[in-house]
């Protein structure tokens, strides 16, 4: 149980794109997903909280008008990168929480801007 | 601001080998802490959960200790196995928060044959 599903799992598309990462969980309701960021080497970066049916927070230094987070369900979380440059390329990681610890992560998407 | 510190950042170790990875957390004022493995290119499993109220928790050959007072938990890896090799990360709260997880750096094992 308590399995987090991220599509895709690997994106390349060329600077100037929109790409929009799914976030869902199979088996439970998420009454909050987390989207994180990680460079390579590097370790997971908060970047935003988002909770059904509101607005997603963003932790400081993260520009919500280019990370665009919809939470339009309990199973359902996306994260678009709007117009993404190069030095978007990274890990994404979602994870989902259902009030009880611990989160539930998903697989990662890992985006390449050419 | 709660910071989390890794060490040490790689490891390679023969088979069979014992192994302590530890972290230390700067706000000891923490919920909980947890140890997750990264396989490359991968999510992350939960590997081990403690709450702040506890000393210990163990799965099988691994076992995380926690002491709130210091900062700093260790992970002991029982007669490390190749299947072993990943990064190990540990996760706190933020200060003052639940569910906002800040991690370490991690530490990136390799057991070999």
């Amino acid at each position: 149980g308590a399995v987090v599903s991220q599509h895709p799992s690997w994106v390349i598309c060329k600077s100037g794109t929109s790409v929009k990462i799914e976030c869902r969980s199979l088996d439970f309701q998420a009454t909050t997903m987390f989207w994180y960021r990680q460079f390579p080497k590097q370790s997971l970066m908060l970047m935003a909280t988002s909770n059904e049916g509101s607005k997603a927070t963003y932790e400081q230094g993260v520009e919500k008008d280019k990370f665009l987070i919809n939470h339009a369900s309990l199973t359902l979380s996306t994260l678009t990168v709007t117009s993404a440059h190069p030095e978007d390329s990274s890990f994404y990681i979602c994870s989902a929480w259902t009030g009880d610890q611990p989160q539930h992560f998903g697989d990662g998407t890992r985006l390449s801007i050419l | 601001k709660q910071e989390v510190t890794q060490i040490p950042a790689a490891l390679s170790v023969p088979e069979g080998e014992n192994l302590v990875l530890n972290c230390s957390f700067t706000d000891s004022a923490i919920y909980n802490l947890q140890w997750f493995r990264q396989d490359p290119g991968k999510g992350l499993t939960s590997l081990l959960l403690i709450q702040s109220s506890q000393r210990e928790q163990t799965s099988g050959r691994l076992n995380a200790s926690l002491d709130k007072s210091s900062g700093r938990s260790t992970l002991y890896i029982a007669a490390s196995q190749p299947g072993d090799s990943a990064t190990y990360l540990c996760a706190v709260p933020i200060s003052g928060g639940y569910n906002k997880l800040i991690f370490g750096a991690g530490t990136r094992l390799a057991v070999h044959p």
